[in-house]
């Protein structure tokens, strides 16, 4: 079956400080990509920043990296200088091939304080 | 507002009654994709359109559900017979092609309430 795993329900981060969102998945397929979602309440989900699996380079946007290990099926989500706007939930997410659909984990409900 | 719209926001409906949510995808998008999203969860795929083709349907799409998208732009999702448990926030979305690393763009949802 193919799942990913969010292990951390809830997170919290002080304002400017830094945040790493855990993700794990599992699938058998060589050819796919992977994503982070963010959520804010009452809000529609965006795009935060995406990892090509055949790329060992990690990914940056901005204030935002992943930590990319694909032997462990691994795909952490690193907010650096955290902002009040970040509060959100955030999905991680993967798409295999040409298959276009989403799967999503459960989520991690992110909390900044000021 | 050239992004995802979906229509009507909220649905509150009685159990056995049919329902119909609409999505317009952003223009000259030609993937389409529904989902569904429960409480606590993350969103779990429905289906989704290449133009105006039905590809692909998860089991999680019963009987009771239909999905079309006439002339490969605007889609319905239909629900007969609602059941408390069809009771989520219907989650549509587009991309420009189908390829893996496209983005998919998602419009703010229907949330069903089914009394």
């Amino acid at each position: 079956a193919q799942t990913v795993t969010q292990s951390q329900p809830e997170m919290s981060v002080q304002e400017a400080e830094t945040v790493t969102l855990s993700c794990t998945y599992d699938t058998s397929e060589s050819d796919y990509y992977l994503f982070w979602y963010k959520q804010p309440p009452s809000r529609q989900m965006i795009l935060v920043i995406r990892q090509e699996a055949y790329k060992q380079q990690n990914a940056t946007e901005n204030r935002f990296s992943v930590n990319f290990q694909k032997a462990a099926k691994s795909f952490s989500l690193k907010i650096s200088d955290s902002q009040l706007g970040d509060a959100a939930m955030y999905f991680c997410a993967y798409v295999v091939g040409s298959q276009g659909n989403l799967i999503f984990g459960k989520g991690t409900k992110l909390s900044v304080k000021p | 507002d050239t992004g995802v719209s979906q229509n009507p926001r909220h649905k509150i409906t009685k159990r056995g009654q049919n329902v119909t949510f609409r999505c317009d995808p952003i223009s000259e998008h030609n993937r389409l994709y529904w989902y569904r999203q429960t409480l606590g969860q993350g969103p779990e795929f429905l289906t989704y359109f290449q133009n105006e083709a039905q590809l692909e349907k998860s089991r999680l799409l019963s009987d009771r559900f239909s999905a079309e998208r006439p002339k490969g732009s605007f889609s319905t999702l239909e629900i007969q017979r609602t059941e408390q448990g069809d009771s989520a926030m219907y989650l549509c979305a587009s991309s420009v092609t189908g390829t893996g690393s496209d983005e998919q763009y998602f419009g703010p949802g229907t949330r069903l309430t089914v009394t």
